[in-house]
């Protein structure tokens, strides 16, 4: 069975300031893996995802994850937050592309000015 | 048009009450999910399908019941619902090629 950890249930940082959302998943075989991004009012868009490669993924809005098979662990970074970037996010783990996802908790990201 | 629409968006219900919650796609994706959204539990998988044929339970299934009518439409049932069925309904999607697509969610509040 397979199941996913975020350590941080709300991360409040300030504008412009660095942040870490951390994952770590536990599973037997092979896992593919995601981050999901759900602004407040809306549904959940995909972030970015680690299927197979390299271990370094982005995405188109300034958000990386490392996938470290060592440290089960998919840690979600930016550089520099915006107030824009006040959302929740979600970690996910599947077997497949397409499979099921099993999903951690969330980290509520607040962005203060 | 939404890729994946479901309806209705927002519903009060009472104790007791049948209701059902329905998704609609136009990916033509044979996969499709029902999740519910609790705060601080995360997305948690009630039923999935496959295909038409083929309906799965998922880690919560108790108290929910679901139907998958065509390729596009997958309904999700509360035969008698009760308050801790309070929660955001998620219906998605998936294929190899576009991995998943979410729905906009439906807001459930049973009182």
């Amino acid at each position: 069975a397979q199941s996913v950890t975020q350590l941080d249930s709300q991360v409040p940082v300030f504008e412009e300031a660095p942040v870490e959302l951390r994952c770590n998943y536990s599973s037997s075989v092979s896992v593919y893996l995601f981050w999901y991004v759900q602004y407040p009012n809306q549904g959940l868009q995909l972030l970015l995802k680690y299927l197979s490669g390299s271990t370094l993924v982005e995405s188109i809005n300034g958000f990386e994850a490392e996938f470290n098979k060592s440290q089960t662990s998919f840690h979600l970074r930016k550089p520099s937050v915006h107030i824009s970037d006040t959302a929740e996010y979600f970690c996910a783990v599947s077997r497949s592309n397409t499979g099921k996802l099993i999903f951690g908790q969330g980290t509520t990201l607040q962005v203060k000015p | 048009d939404a890729d994946v629409t479901q309806t209705p968006r927002n519903r009060i219900t009472k104790t007791g009450k049948r209701i059902m919650l329905e998704c609609s796609q136009t990916k033509g994706h044979d996969r499709m999910y029902w999740y519910r959204q609790d705060p601080g539990l995360g997305l948690r998988l009630i039923y999935y399908s496959f295909d038409v044929k083929d309906i799965n339970k998922g880690e919560i299934s108790d108290g929910y019941s679901v139907s998958r009518q065509a390729q596009a439409k997958f309904s999700l049932s509360l035969e008698s619902a009760i308050p801790n069925q309070t929660a955001l309904y998620f219906c998605a999607t998936s294929d190899r090629d576009t991995g998943y697509t979410f729905g906009s969610g439906t807001r459930l509040t049973v009182v």
